[in-house]
């Protein structure tokens, strides 16, 4: 089956401009989650969606964060407008059952703001 | 809250030694727990899923155990390789959420 999918690989911005993430899950999967991991930490729950409603969004920075999944199937996630402190991988993963199948995750991007 | 802990932070053997990596957990009422390897400035990759019925999860050189009621679990890996460097990590699902480890980073000298 093919894996999570994320785009882009790596992105570079000045701190006040905006960025935006792409995730498609694993066909089926109708869990999907998008992760933080700043270095040398182990990857924060950002947002969680079952479907394409919002399941947990609690540790998400609403005044600068955004992200959606329409149909349930593919998301993004926005940053608007990015802070210094935003330089992290962020990690997109999908589930078919969390409790039995675990999870999948994507390759991550990148992102470093200066 | 659940509180993850993988200890040591880093890890640094001769190619051929066997490595155990310890994570230990607060809150025993997990649904399962997954152990992943993660290169440098990559995504996660899944090694191993112990689900909260098992006591452990093999496969090939890798072979992970659980210890609910200790909250703790371990990751052996035998005969390491130059190739097995990265950075490896916990996580456990309790409550509809996974929860993770800050990773120990592991170097196989050639």
């Amino acid at each position: 089956e093919a894996g999570v999918a994320q785009s882009p690989r790596y992105k570079i911005i000045e701190k006040r401009q905006s960025v935006a993430f792409w995730c498609n899950p694993i066909s089926g999967h109708a869990t999907l989650y998008w992760y933080q991991q700043i270095l040398g930490q182990g990857p924060k729950l950002l947002i969680q969606f079952q479907n394409n409603g919002v399941v947990d969004d609690s540790q998400l920075p609403k005044d600068r964060f955004s992200a959606e999944r329409l149909k349930g199937v593919d998301s993004t996630l926005k940053i608007q407008p990015a802070k210094l402190e935003d330089s992290a991988v962020y990690l997109c993963a999908s589930s078919l059952s969390q409790q039995t199948n675990g999870y999948t995750f994507g390759s991550g991007t990148r992102l470093t703001v200066v | 809250k659940q509180e993850v802990t993988q200890i040591p932070a880093a890890l640094s053997v001769p190619e051929g030694e066997n490595l155990v990596l310890n994570c230990s957990f607060t809150d025993s009422a997990i649904y399962n727990l997954q152990w992943f390897r993660q290169d440098p400035g990559k995504g996660l990759t899944s090694l191993l899923l112990i689900q909260s019925s098992q006591r452990e999860q093999t496969s090939g050189r890798l072979n992970a155990s659980l210890d609910k009621s200790s909250g703790r679990s371990t990751l052996y890996i035998a005969a390491s390789q130059p190739g097995d460097s990265a950075t490896y990590l916990c996580a456990v699902v309790d409550d509809y959420k996974l929860s993770f480890g800050a990773g120990t980073t592991v170097t196989v000298r050639a």
